[in-house]
């Protein structure tokens, strides 16, 4: 069966440094994966997608990797501050064009930047 | 612009009970999807409903049901509540059920608790 898994439930960094957040799949081909942030509460904030087709993807002080062979990727954030603390949720996505976009979404892994 | 907009916020109900959902769509998108999102856990899709019909389904009992208006707002019901059925239900818009994979906007959810 498919099985998403990101890489721990928690994880304490230092502001300014950079975090490492890892997401693995198995079973699964999904044609694009997503990473969402989610505070208390409230619900997903859709934050970088990359396609099946890329190996890197960069916003502002995001990055996302895509590694097919090794069904991983891998988010940073570089220069972190504590208003970046919060749960990241990886998501994988079908290529169904035309159908629903169903996401099969990991567990998170809650950030915390330390001031 | 308003956002996806879900109702109620908190709702707690008893074992056996029915209860009902309700969500209105980004401006602009006709596709409702509904996900369950359990403490500690990534959100789990349920159903995703385009032109008042369901098109999709995730692996949820058939207590869970929905129903999509003309204006494009959807309602999930879930029938005979179980102490399980704890968790918030979110609510994802988008324009048309494959549209791009990068415009799907979630609402706050709702929280329920069965007791």
């Amino acid at each position: 069966s498919q099985k998403i898994e990101q890489n721990s439930e928690a994880l304490n960094i230092q502001e300014g440094k950079t975090a490492t957040l890892t997401c693995n799949y198995t079973n699964y081909s999904p044609a694009y994966l997503q990473w969402y942030r989610q505070d208390p509460g409230r619900g997903p904030v859709f934050l970088l997608l990359i396609r099946e087709n890329e190996k890197e993807k960069r916003k502002e002080r995001l990055k996302v990797t895509f590694d097919t062979t090794l069904k991983q990727s891998l988010f940073h954030i570089t220069a972190s501050q504590p208003a970046d603390s919060a749960t990241y949720l990886c998501a994988l996505d079908p290529i169904s064009s035309g159908s629903a976009r169903q996401l099969t979404f990991g567990s998170g892994t809650q950030l915390t930047v330390l001031p | 612009d308003a956002g996806v907009t879900q109702s109620p916020t908190h709702l707690i109900k008893t074992r056996g009970q029915q209860v009902t959902l309700r969500c209105s769509p980004k401006s602009g998108h006709d596709t409702v999807s509904w996900y369950q999102q359990a403490l500690g856990q990534g959100p789990q899709f349920i159903f995703q409903y385009y032109e008042e019909e369901e098109r999709q389904r995730g692996n949820f009992p058939d207590r869970f049901s929905g129903h999509q208006f003309p204006n494009y707002s959807s309602e999930l019901n879930v029938n005979a509540l179980l102490l399980g059925d704890s968790a918030l239900y979110l609510c994802a818009s988008s324009l048309r059920p494959g549209g791009k994979p990068d415009e799907q906007y979630f609402g706050p959810g709702t929280r329920l608790t069965v007791t």
